[in-house]
C-alpha cells in the first residue's frame, strides 16, 4: 500500500497568514493527488485535485502543487473559515490512502 | 443537487452483523463508482471500499482491514449502496461515509460525501 505523510499534524496561525502543508508519498504517484478540507462534525471537502487543479467553487486562495513523491497545499491568506483539518489523498492505486491529516488553528 | 443520504449505523456488539444503506439523488447512480469511507473518533479517514458500475463490471476493491468481512453491493434500480458489515471488531468503530467516486479516466477525486452514519461496536 501507499503510505501517505503530512506534515505538521498541527499548526497555528493568524488570519491573514500563508499556510503550506506539504504531503509525501511513499512511492511516487504521479499528479494522483488530492486535498481535502474538514470541519468538526461535517464531511470532508473536495478542495484540489491532481496535485494542482481547484475544485469548482473553491476560493482561489487554495492552491496545489508537486508531482512524484512531494506535494504542497498552501493557504495564501488564512481566513476564519480556513481553520479546519486538511487531508491529502493518493489516487495513483487503490487501496486509496489518506494522510494522518493538519489541524490548521488559530494563534 | 447530489445528495447521499446513509441510514442503519448503531451499537452493535463484537462479533455482530449490520447493514448500512446509502440513497443518492441527483446522480445517475447506475453510472457512477462507489465508495465508503470510515473516520474512527478523532482520528483520520480510511477507505474501506468501492464497487464500480454494472457498466463497468460492477466489482469490488475492500481494504485489507475489512476485506472478508465486509461487503459492498448496489441496487441501480433504488439509488442505492450498501455496506454489509459481519464479525464486527471493537476497531470499526467509526464515522461511516458513502461518497461518489468522480473524476475522468485519468484522476480520480472523491467528490460528494453523505453526512455520515456512526456505527459503534461495543458489549
Amino acid at each position: 500500500d501507499i503510505q501517505m505523510t503530512q506534515s505538521p499534524s498541527s499548526l497555528s496561525a493568524s488570519v491573514g497568514d500563508r499556510v503550506t502543508i506539504t504531503c509525501r508519498a511513499s512511492q511516487s504517484i504521479s499528479s494522483y493527488l488530492n486535498w481535502y478540507q474538514q470541519k468538526p462534525g461535517k464531511p470532508p471537502k473536495l478542495l484540489i485535485y491532481a496535485a494542482s487543479s481547484l475544485q469548482s467553487g473553491v476560493p482561489s486562495g487554495f492552491s496545489g502543487s508537486g508531482s512524484g513523491t512531494d506535494f504542497t497545499l498552501t493557504i495564501s491568506s488564512l481566513q476564519p473559515e480556513d481553520f479546519a483539518t486538511y487531508y491529502c489523498q493518493q489516487s495513483y492505486t487503490t487501496p486509496w490512502t489518506f494522510g494522518q491529516g493538519t489541524k490548521v488553528e488559530i494563534k | 443537487e447530489v445528495q447521499l443520504v446513509e441510514s442503519g449505523g448503531g451499537l452493535v456488539k463484537p462479533g455482530g452483523s449490520l447493514r448500512l444503506s446509502c440513497a443518492v439523488s441527483g446522480f445517475t447512480f447506475r453510472n457512477g463508482w462507489m465508495s465508503w469511507v470510515r473516520q474512527a473518533p478523532g482520528k483520520g479517514l480510511e477507505w474501506v471500499g468501492r464497487i464500480k458500475s454494472k457498466t463497468d463490471g460492477g466489482t469490488t476493491d475492500y481494504a485489507a482491514p475489512v476485506k472478508g468481512r465486509f461487503t459492498i453491493s448496489r441496487d441501480d434500480s433504488k439509488n442505492t449502496l450498501y455496506l454489509q458489515m459481519n464479525s464486527l471488531k471493537t476497531e470499526d468503530t467509526a464515522v461511516y461515509y458513502c461518497v461518489t467516486e468522480g473524476g475522468n479516466a485519468y484522476y480520480m477525486f472523491f467528490d460528494y460525501w453523505g453526512q455520515g452514519t456512526l456505527v459503534t461496536v461495543s458489549s
